[in-house]
């Protein structure tokens, strides 16, 4: 049971243009959510969080969306720049009852063509 | 500042041997946690500990066993290895979040490329 799924293994956009990212969940209890960005031969670094309290988040050219009706979550990336090409996985815990526990994503591979 | 260390970087195996995958932190993290990549699967949970002296099963147990005797050390154990363990294994640590909302960044080592032939 893939309770956090990233539909699309892939997406293409051209530099300056926008990106977006999307995440879906089937777990009620997930209330804190994760992306990471992954270079090849490295481990994941955290790009940006939002819990679910919230339902925007911004850090520069990174804004997290959280629809918690529709268990989507969306991540913008404004404009996009060649830099940013690398895997984005979505993460998603349920810190009232399993604390640290993070469920990941299939993960989408994103290439920013100059 | 080292963060999370793994070591090897690289390792090939053949089927039935032993080996320990190593990890440590020097962030003073209680949490420890690994994990296992394969194409299209994106990361799956192997084990994970809270605190020193105590672990718990993540999502695909079999096949690995780990111990936690101190806060910065995290090894994991393939017990006889086999082909389907052929993966990147990346380890993971954070402050321990439970309870209430807070936040829980993991950080992660540059991970282990293991081959078993």
């Amino acid at each position: 049971d893939q309770q956090v799924k990233q539909n699309s293994p892939s997406l293409s956009v051209q530099e300056g243009r926008i990106s977006i990212l999307n995440c879906d969940y089937t777990n009620s209890m997930f209330d804190y959510f994760l992306w990471y960005k992954k270079y090849p031969a490295e481990g994941p670094t955290f790009l940006i969080s939002i819990s679910s309290i919230k339902d925007k988040n911004e850090d520069g050219r990174f804004t997290v969306f959280l629809n918690k009706s529709a268990k989507h979550l969306s991540l913008h990336i404004v404009p996009s720049q060649p830099g940013d090409s690398a895997v984005y996985f979505c993460a998603a815990s349920a810190q009232e009852t399993s604390g640290s526990r993070l469920t990941f994503g299939e993960g989408t591979q994103l290439t920013v063509n100059p | 500042n080292a963060g999370v260390t793994q070591t090897p970087k690289f390792q090939v195996l053949k089927t039935g041997q032993s080996m320990t995958l190593q990890c440590a932190q020097d962030m003073n993290h209680e949490y420890m946690s690994w994990y296992r990549q394969d194409p299209g699967m994106g990361l799956r949970l192997i084990h994970y500990s809270v605190g020193a002296g105590i672990t718990d099963q993540g999502e695909v147990p079999n096949g690995y066993n780990v111990s936690r005797s101190t806060t910065e050390d995290f090894p994991l154990r393939l017990l006889s290895a086999a082909p389907s363990q052929t993966s990147v294994y990346f380890c993971a640590s954070s402050y321990f979040a439970g309870g209430a909302i807070a936040k829980n960044i993991q950080y992660f080592g540059a991970g282990t490329r293991l081959s078993v032939l």
